[in-house]
């Protein structure tokens, strides 16, 4: 069964500082997906990047950017010089691959909230 | 540019009312799916349709029947609401996988439907 911890519930920092969201997962697959998605104070789900599990890069855009270790199992998420526009809900995601059997669907962390303060 | 649209956005029903919640998508997306958000839970998976005429449990199916009506639209019924089942209620759809794997599909999400019940 596939799992995503994300340990950190709640972030606080002041504006301008970097801050980095963890996320660990756990599957038995060799080839899955992670996600990450924002959710603002206004409630909807905006999706920020899709990673394979056969590219390790690290991918870098604008102020954000995400560390992928298959090594550790984990999918981070760093924000550099935050703004208060980026306080939000956000949640990291695993799909496994799926070809017509088994289940469908996203299973996601239970999210992190950050605030940042002006 | 309506995306994923979803009806009603709040509900308060009673203990032991029925009722349906709406979502329709016009990206002719091939998959559909039903989440629930609960506080400190996360998104977890209630229903999902991979295709038209199709569906199948997610990982918290109980108190919920689902409709695929037709392609764009995937409807989430309740036929004896619980207090158990407040919560905010998000359709997403999804793009046909790659190859067959569906694993990769990132999702789009509608606004979310806010359901209390007393």
């Amino acid at each position: 069964a596939q799992k995503v911890t994300q340990a950190q519930t709640e972030i606080s920092v002041v504006e301008k500082e970097d801050v980095t969201l963890d996320c660990v997962y756990e599957t038995r697959d060799t080839t899955y997906y992670l996600f990450w998605y924002k959710q603002p104070p206004s409630g909807e789900l905006v999706f920020l990047i899709r990673r394979n599990s056969f590219d390790e890069q690290n991918e870098i855009s604008g102020r954000y950017s995400w560390n992928f270790q298959k090594s550790t199992s984990s999918f981070n998420f760093t924000i550099t010089a935050s703004q208060v526009v980026d306080s939000a809900v956000y949640f990291c995601a695993l799909s496994e691959a799926w070809t017509g059997g088994g289940a469908d669907g996203l299973t996601f962390g239970k999210g992190t909230h950050l605030i940042i303060q002006p | 540019n309506a995306g994923v649209t979803q009806t009603p956005k709040f509900q308060v029903l009673k203990t032991g009312q029925s009722m349906t919640l709406q979502c329709a998508q016009d990206m002719n997306h091939n998959s559909m799916y039903w989440y629930r958000q609960d506080p400190g839970m996360g998104l977890r998976l209630i229903y999902y349709s991979a295709s038209e005429g199709t569906t199948d449990k997610g990982e918290v199916p109980n108190g919920y029947n689902v409709s695929r009506l037709n392609k764009r639209e995937f409807s989430l019924r309740l036929e004896s609401a619980a207090p158990s089942q407040t919560s905010v209620y998000f359709c997403a759809s999804s793009d046909p996988g790659q190859g067959g794997r569906t694993g990769a599909n990132v999702l789009t999400f509608g606004a979310g439907s806010r359901l209390t019940v007393l």
